[in-house]
C-alpha cells in the first residue's frame, strides 16, 4: 500500500478563493481523520469519520470549513471562502478500531 | 476534556546520551498511547504505541512506558544520535478513537 495519499502538497491562493484538500486513506481502514498544524496551536483535530460517515465536527472552526467522505476511498476538506489565518499545514490520518494511525505527508496552505 | 502536555519543550544533548522525554495526560480513559516523530516540513511517523492494559513497548533504542493511573509516559531513547534529532508527539486515543496530541518535544542531538 502507498500510504496516505494527499493531494496538492503545496497550495497557495488568494484570500476568499475556494480551496479543497484531497485524501485517500489506506485500504481497509475504516476511520479517516483531518488534522491542522500550526506553530501557534500544534496539531488540532477537525473532524473524523467512521465507516465514511462524520462523527465528530466539533474541531472545524467556522462554517467556512466542509469535509465530505463520499466513498471509503476519498475525502475532501474544503474551505470557502479562504482566510490568511487559515494557512497551516493540513494531514489526513487513517487508521483501523484502535490500531496506530498513519498520516499523509500533509498539505501545507497559504493563503494571502 | 482531555489535555496532553509534553515536557520538555525543547532538549539538546550531546550524541551518544540517553534521554526521556516526558508526556502527562488529563483523563485515564484511554484506550491506547501513541509516540510518533516529525521531522521539519514532513509528516507524522508512528514509533510505539502501548494499549492501556500494558505497560511499556520496545522497538529498537526507543522504549516507552505507560502509567495510566497517575496520566504518565516517558519515551526513552538510548545511545542517542544526530539522526534522531527531530520533533517527537505524544498522542493518546480517548474512547471515541479519537487521537488527541501534545504540542511536542523538539530534540536536537549534538554531533
Amino acid at each position: 500500500d502507498a500510504g496516505v495519499i494527499q493531494s496538492p502538497r503545496h497550495e497557495v491562493t488568494e484570500m476568499g478563493q475556494e480551496v479543497t484538500l484531497r485524501c485517500k486513506p489506506i485500504s481497509g481502514h475504516n476511520s479517516l481523520f483531518w488534522y491542522r498544524q500550526t506553530m501557534m496551536r500544534g496539531l488540532e483535530l477537525l473532524i473524523y469519520f467512521n465507516n465514511n460517515v462524520p462523527i465528530d465536527d466539533s474541531g472545524m472552526p467556522e462554517d467556512r470549513f466542509s469535509a465530505k467522505m463520499p466513498n471509503a476511498s476519498f475525502s475532501t476538506l474544503k474551505i470557502q471562502p479562504s482566510e490568511p489565518r487559515d494557512s497551516a499545514v493540513y494531514f489526513c490520518a487513517s487508521s483501523l478500531g484502535d490500531s496506530f494511525y498513519t498520516f499523509g505527508s500533509g498539505t501545507r496552505l497559504t493563503v494571502v | 476534556k482531555q489535555e496532553v502536555t509534553q515536557i520538555p519543550a525543547a532538549l539538546s544533548v550531546p550524541e551518544g546520551e540517553n534521554l526521556v522525554l516526558n508526556c502527562s495526560f488529563t483523563d485515564s480513559a484511554i484506550y491506547n498511547l501513541q509516540w510518533f516523530r516529525q521531522d521539519p516540513g514532513k509528516g507524522l511517523t508512528s514509533l510505539l504505541l502501548i494499549q492501556s492494559s500494558q505497560r511499556e513497548q520496545t522497538s529498537g533504542r526507543l522504549n516507552a512506558s505507560l502509567d495510566k493511573s497517575s496520566g504518565r509516559s516517558t519515551l526513552y531513547i538510548a545511545a542517542s544520535q544526530p539522526g534522531d534529532s527531530a520533533t517527537y508527539l505524544c498522542a493518546v486515543m480517548d474512547s471515541s478513537y479519537k487521537l488527541i496530541f501534545g504540542s511536542g518535544t523538539r530534540l536536537l542531538v549534538r554531533p
